[in-house]
């Protein structure tokens, strides 16, 4: 069945450094890949999303990346802050077909002030 | 409009219990879903609507049953609750021109 890796699962950055996070997706169907973040506690937050016919995105001081050959994704974080301390989840849909999320395991990321 | 509504916050059930964790929203938005999230597990999809009358099952749907009678709510039914279904419940819907999922507040169960 369809599987969303996600790594590491947890990362530690001192503050001002930068962070990435990696997925792996199995589906090739899957044309839509969001990025959510999660404080304690709270509910999933959308933060950034990249459709399959975009290969970048970038909003302040987040981004996304996309390599469709190698069916893998990564969200990078510029000048990480204390705030930027959350669980991170990657997630792959096929938005006009099952409609399903698979989403990954998650990144717990600790900025260190 | 509220968005997504979970009740209730908090529950505590003892084995063979049953109950029904009520999912509603207010956006009229066509797809709706349950997921569970485990520590190290991530969200795991439970079971999804793409509309009123219609269900599919995700990946983890054994122990759940759920029913889409109206467009607005989408109960998800423990009908023997176990330990194993210990879990903080999150429902999410969408709309069928926008692929951005809104996520309710979850709910946390403990089954004893």
């Amino acid at each position: 069945g369809e599987n969303v890796e996600q790594h590491p699962s947890t990362l530690s950055v001192q503050e001002g450094d930068s962070a990435v996070i990696k997925c792996t997706y199995s589906d090739s169907a899957s044309n839509y890949f969001p990025w959510y973040k999660q404080e304690l506690g709270k509910r999933p937050q959308l933060i950034i999303d990249i459709r399959s016919n975009v290969g970048e995105k970038k909003d302040q001081r987040i981004a996304v990346t996309l390599n469709k050959t190698a069916k893998h994704f990564s969200l990078h974080i510029t000048e990480t802050q204390p705030e930027d301390s959350a669980v991170y989840f990657c997630a792959a849909s096929e938005v006009r077909g099952t409609y399903k999320y698979i989403f990954g395991t998650g990144t717990r990321l600790k900025v260190l002030a | 409009n509220a968005g997504v509504t979970q009740t209730p916050k908090f529950q505590v059930l003892k084995t063979g219990q049953s109950m029904t964790l009520q999912c509603a929203q207010d956006m009229n938005h066509e797809y709706m879903s349950w997921y569970r999230q485990d520590p190290g597990m991530g969200l795991r999809l439970i079971h999804y609507s793409v509309g009123a009358g219609i269900t599919d099952q995700g990946e983890v749907p054994n122990g759940y049953n759920v029913s889409r009678s109206t467009t607005e709510d989408f109960p998800l039914r423990l009908l023997s609750a176990a330990p194993s279904q210990t879990s903080v419940y999150f429902c999410a819907s969408r709309p069928s021109n926008n692929e951005k999922l809104f996520f309710g507040s979850g709910t946390q169960l403990s089954v004893l």
